[in-house]
């Protein structure tokens, strides 16, 4: 199986911050890469996809970078609701995978 | 609105068998691939299997492959999970998903707590 590995585990922001999350797959994924956003009790929310690809209905200060095996996910101004914990998912091969996680906390 | 709502889990045994369902409504259900992913407390999501929009296509996770079945009724909007040989790592909250092929996942459920102990 393909390994994500998401770094850091957890991010410590304050509110308007510029926060960056990256995701490392362990062979070339091209853009395969979703990435979630989970909040406590809650199923995870579909974010991005194919790397780069905003889904509807998420706020435009969230965006996806990268191909190959080093991704980002970026927020360019945290607002209060975006503090979750973010998960990258690649679905490259059929058995797709997840990382461990990064949960973004206030500071 | 897109809603997928699980139901089934319990505390069971190991050994047990438990049967999981998910009902979904808001869009037309025989035209998507759907998935059971599940996520044991305090870590990342794991997929677990995945079922074409006919069911003709079938796959599983290397860890519940000959335990797990899925299962899907296009008529009253349903998709299952029968588990059978359960053990204590099978304890998560289980989710139905709906997916894009066999890809990422854009609408999921509230999940349904499976716990195997004794």
């Amino acid at each position: 199986d393909i390994q994500m590995t998401q770094s850091p585990s957890t991010l410590s922001a304050f509110v308007g911050d510029r926060v960056t999350i990256t995701c490392r797959a362990s062979q070339s994924i091209s853009n395969w890469l979703a990435w979630y956003q989970q909040k406590p009790g809650k199923a995870p929310k579909l974010l991005i996809y194919k790397a780069s690809s905003l889904e509807s209905g998420v706020p435009s200060r969230f965006s996806g970078s990268g191909s190959g095996t080093e991704f980002t996910l970026s927020i360019s101004s945290l607002q209060p609701a975006d503090f979750a914990t973010y998960y990258c998912q690649q679905y490259n091969s059929f058995s797709v995978t997840f990382g461990q996680g990064t949960k973004v906390e206030i500071k | 609105e897109v809603q997928l709502v699980e139901s089934g889990g319990d505390l069971v045994q190991p050994g047990g068998s438990l049967r999981l369902s998910c009902a979904a409504s808001g869009f037309t259900f025989n035209s998507y691939e759907v998935n059971w992913v599940r996520q044991a407390p305090g870590k990342g999501p794991e997929w677990v299997s995945y079922i074409s929009n006919t069911g003709s296509n079938i796959y599983y996770a290397d860890s519940v492959k000959g335990r797990f079945t899925i299962s899907r009724d296009n008529a009253k909007n349903s998709l299952y999970l029968q588990m059978n040989s359960l053990r204590a790592e099978d304890t998560a909250v289980y989710y139905c998903a709906r997916g894009k092929g066999a890809t990422y996942f854009d609408y999921w459920g509230q999940g349904t707590l499976v716990t195997v102990s004794s």
